[in-house]
């Protein structure tokens, strides 16, 4: 148990555009969600966490504006990368905790390439 | 601010050598200590981990123990496997509005080859 998929797994756009990542985990409620960013060779960087039906908290640095989650249902959560560039060609990783558990389950990653 | 230095690999062991991924940690206090796996085309998996010191943690032939007067949470294990090859990622923890952030150190892949 404790299954969570990422969709698209990769996926190609234009600088300017936008694109959303789901996450959604498969046969648990999720009450909190993570998205993590990671570099080649690179740790990964938690970016946020978001609590179902609240706004995300994001980490410093990142810009809220330029990726928005939303966590609308226990067992989903997207990332919308806007105005997407070059430079946030990266590697998204989600996880998602089950209420009154520390332990995170995580999501295989979604591939960004910025054109 | 906390951090995670791991080895870097990648490693390519052969089948039943011995396995160890150095591990240290730099933060205040008493966070808990992790090692993550992914294996191809999957997520990261919880292996073990110990949340106090000298705490030792054990997981599928793998153990690490927490040392708190070295910052220390080594991987071992006697005897790899061929489906041992993954990524291994060394994490510390700290709760969070109940729940626990997780600072991640780099990944290490680890090849074995029969």
């Amino acid at each position: 148990g404790a299954v969570v998929s990422q969709h698209p797994s990769w996926v190609i756009c234009k600088s300017g555009t936008s694109v959303k990542i789901e996450c959604r985990s498969l046969d648990f409620q999720a009450t909190t969600m993570f998205w993590y960013r990671q570099f080649p060779k690179q740790s990964l960087m938690l970016m946020a966490t978001s609590n179902e039906g609240s706004k995300a908290t994001y980490e410093q640095g990142v810009e809220k504006d330029k990726f928005l989650i939303n966590h609308a249902s226990l067992t989903l959560s997207t990332l919308t990368v806007t105005s997407a560039h070059p430079e946030d060609s990266s590697f998204y990783i989600c996880s998602g905790r089950r209420m009154m558990s520390y332990e995170q389950y995580f999501g295989p990653g979604t591939r960004l390439t910025v054109t | 601010g906390d951090s995670v230095t791991q080895m870097e690999g990648p490693v390519t062991l052969s089948e039943e050598a011995f396995l160890t991924i150095n591990c240290t940690y730099t933060a205040t206090g008493y966070p808990s200590l992790f090692w993550y796996v992914q294996y191809p085309g999957e997520g990261l998996q919880l292996l073990l981990k110990a949340t106090k010191a000298d705490d030792k943690g054990s997981n599928k032939g793998f153990e690490a123990t927490y040392r708190k007067e070295t910052t220390s949470f080594h991987l071992e294990k006697g005897s790899v496997q061929v489906s041992d090859s993954a990524v291994y990622f060394c994490a510390l923890g700290r709760p969070q509005g109940g729940s626990e952030k997780l600072v991640f150190g780099k990944g290490m892949k680890l090849t074995v080859n029969p």
